[in-house]
């Protein structure tokens, strides 16, 4: 139990594009999920806070006009980067919280996606 | 603000040995809840281990254990009988009431054969 997805694994992109990254809650609900940003051999870094139906809440110096997130159902959240740029070029992972668990405050973590911009 | 501290970058040690990675955090909350979490080259994102910081009692998952020493804010990875499958990047992370988690800088942990 308790599995994510996230789809693409991998993607290629041309400067200028946009792209966009699932993340699905398989056999949960997600009322909260979260996106990371991991640079190499680094730690991972908070982007933003999920939450199904509402906005997303964005950690400082992260630009919520060019990295858009939307939660639609409680199983799914998309992270959309605008006019990327090679700097964009990164390891992206979510993460669930399970709304209906007896744990709380257990993050579930996707396989993560890398993002090249040529 | 929240921090966690891993001060050793990378470590290895022999097949069945036993190794223990370090952690420091800083919180002013009193209730919260600490993980490990391992990351291997397939970098999916593993929970190790977690901790609620109202229970005194150290947490264990069979060859897993911590140390946790809330008052030196400390929470230690005890590996015990290490295998080849443990290389790995461990985080060290904590969580406290606005479900954010925070990750330490990690230690990359090599099992030799």
């Amino acid at each position: 139990g308790a599995v994510v997805s996230q789809h693409p694994s991998r993607v290629i992109c041309k400067s200028g594009t946009s792209v966009k990254i699932e993340c699905r809650s398989l056999d949960f609900q997600a009322t909260t999920m979260f996106w990371y940003r991991q640079f190499p051999k680094k730690s991972l870094m908070l982007m933003a806070t999920s939450n199904e139906g509402s906005k997303a809440t964005y950690e400082q110096g992260v630009e919520k006009d060019k990295f858009l997130i939307n939660h639609a159902s409680l199983t799914l959240s998309t992270l959309t980067v605008t006019s990327a740029h090679p700097e964009d070029s990164s390891f992206y992972i979510c993460s669930a919280e399970d709304s209906g668990s007896e744990r709380p405050y257990e993050q579930y973590f996707g396989p993560g996606t890398r993002l090249t911009v040529t | 603000a929240q921090t966690v501290t891993q001060s050793q970058p990378e470590m290895s040690v022999q097949e069945a040995e036993t190794v223990t990675l370090s952690c420091t955090y800083d919180t002013s909350e009193s209730n919260y809840y600490l993980f490990w979490y391992k990351q291997p080259p397939s970098r999916q994102m593993i929970l190790v281990i977690r901790q609620e910081a109202y229970k005194q009692q150290n947490a264990t998952e069979n060859r897993f254990s911590v140390n946790f020493q809330k008052a030196a804010k400390s929470f230690s990875l005890k590996i015990s009988d290490s295998q080849l499958g443990d290389t790995a990047m461990y985080f060290c992370a904590l969580s406290q009431g606005a479900q954010k988690l925070v990750f330490g800088q990690g230690t990359r942990l090599t099992i030799n054969p």
